[in-house]
């Protein structure tokens, strides 16, 4: 799977989006941009994943670069319930999935 | 519909035991997956199952563990002669095939502490 970077925390205020950046730079052809969120202890909860395309989906929105190294992901109105760690994971859809540190994100009122 | 359950939710054993971890997955679902989760980190891979073809055991930390899906369905995560360092949060997670981009749906979790 490839190597993904994300910052370790960010904050966003109630309401507003939230843009969560991740870094995938030796992401090979086949392999997906997968974003994965845990909230407290729960198990991991799958929100969105693309290839190359933008996506979106009732959750949220997946825009990826063109050279495809980066991607970020959108919630675009932000609630206190998107309070959770969310991961950035590049992995064809073959295996399993390589969960990294992720970004905590902390919705602020 | 139901999700993927896990049992026991909890489970408390002595250094030397062996314990049993059960996963139900979704209905249907064709790939199985086992996780470890060590506090403020993220799920470490184990081992996975399509059908009851265990696929990939490379993530199994020693030969203490194993696991089994004899029919597909259901799986169990077996730790023998449990030692503290084993203690962790153990996720299962299910997807609907595994030649697709996998979304994977993830159980509760089996919290094992070995005292």
């Amino acid at each position: 799977d490839a190597k993904t970077t994300q910052p370790p925390s960010m904050d966003c205020a109630e309401g507003r989006a939230a843009n969560l950046p991740c870094n995938h730079s030796t992401i090979s052809g086949n392999e997906y941009v997968y974003w994965y969120r845990q909230i407290h202890s729960q198990g991991p909860q799958y929100i969105i994943h693309g290839l190359k395309n933008n996506e979106t989906n009732e959750m949220a929105s997946l825009i990826i670069t063109e050279d495809r190294k980066s991607s970020t992901l959108i919630l675009p109105h932000a609630t206190l319930r998107d309070t959770a760690v969310y991961y950035c994971i590049g992995a064809t859809g073959r295996r399993a999935l390589t969960f990294g540190s992720g970004t905590r994100l902390q919705v602020q009122p | 519909g139901a999700g993927v359950s896990q049992s026991p939710r909890y489970k408390v054993t002595k250094r030397g035991q062996d314990v049993a971890l059960r996963c139900d997955p979704i209905s249907g679902h064709v790939s199985l997956y086992w996780y470890r989760q060590a506090l403020g980190q993220g799920p470490e891979f184990l081992t996975y199952f399509n059908y009851e073809a265990q696929q990939d055991k490379s993530g199994l930390p020693n030969d203490r563990f194993s696991a089994e899906r004899p029919e597909g369905s259901i799986s169990t995560l077996t730790i023998q002669r449990t030692e503290q360092r084993d203690s962790a949060m153990y996720r299962c997670a299910s997807s609907l095939e595994s030649n697709r981009a996998n979304e994977q749906y993830f159980g509760p979790g089996t919290r094992l502490t070995v005292t």
